[in-house]
């Protein structure tokens, strides 16, 4: 496959600290990029995203960086709080002509302590 | 808005049976609906892209006579497994996203389908 996880890398944070969740995305040619929050047993849920012609973007307590020059992207969380565990996956459209297919990367389980 | 239902949320079959999967978008039209895999403690994989009124197309591995997907309206995308064997026990999630929108917009992805093949 495209992109594959052997394992599930993982985040250990306390409540109230900022974290940073990071990517690094496989297709130089990919415009768009987004940022998912998948619970356990459930479908991923959208959180932040962002088009290739930016390198920052805010919404509430996250912030989402672009690095096109080495293929970095990062998520940044806020006040990090324990409803904030999960796993993160960043996704990339694999296209630049018009949305095409999103890839995923391999996903970070952040976990949160009070 | 944009919300994806996926059904059933799981489902148990004994091998060498097929289970039919349904995704539905419930306030939106989708021409094209995405079918993923996800095993435990691993990442999302993309099966196949499934196109209203057209073939499916697959990603290279997955084998289209084992998942057939029919995406017969606007608003329903269904994915069978076929002849179901222990290793085909996974995490099938749907998603879609509202062409009414800008191409960059995000998918929406259903709640999944947990299948276990005894």
């Amino acid at each position: 496959g495209e992109s594959v996880g052997l394992h599930l890398p993982t985040l250990s944070v306390q409540e109230g600290d900022n974290s940073i969740i990071n990517c690094a995305y496989s297709n130089s040619a990919s415009d768009y990029f987004i940022w998912y929050k998948q619970e356990s047993g459930k479908g991923p849920q959208f959180i932040i995203d962002i088009r290739s012609n930016m390198d920052k973007r805010q919404g509430q307590r996250v912030t989402v960086l672009l690095n096109k020059t080495v293929k970095h992207l990062s998520l940044q969380i806020a006040a990090t709080q324990p409803g904030d565990s999960a796993v993160y996956f960043c996704a990339e459209n694999h296209g630049n002509t018009g949305f095409q297919k999103l890839v995923f990367g391999t996903g970070t389980r952040l976990l949160v302590s009070p | 808005g944009a919300v994806v239902s996926q059904h059933p949320s799981w489902v148990i079959c004994k091998s060498g049976t097929s289970v039919k999967i349904e995704c539905r978008s419930l306030d939106f039209q989708a021409t094209t609906m995405f079918w993923y895999r996800q095993f435990p403690k691993q990442s999302l994989m993309l099966m196949a892209t499934s196109n209203e009124g057209s073939k499916a197309t697959y990603e290279q591995g997955v084998e289209k006579d084992k998942f057939l997907i029919n995406h017969a309206s606007l608003t329903l995308s269904t994915l069978t497994v076929t002849s179901a064997h222990p290793e085909d026990s996974s995490f099938y999630i749907c998603s879609a996203r509202d062409p009414a929108r800008s191409y960059n917009s995000p998918l929406h992805f259903g709640n999944g389908t947990r299948l276990t093949v005894t």
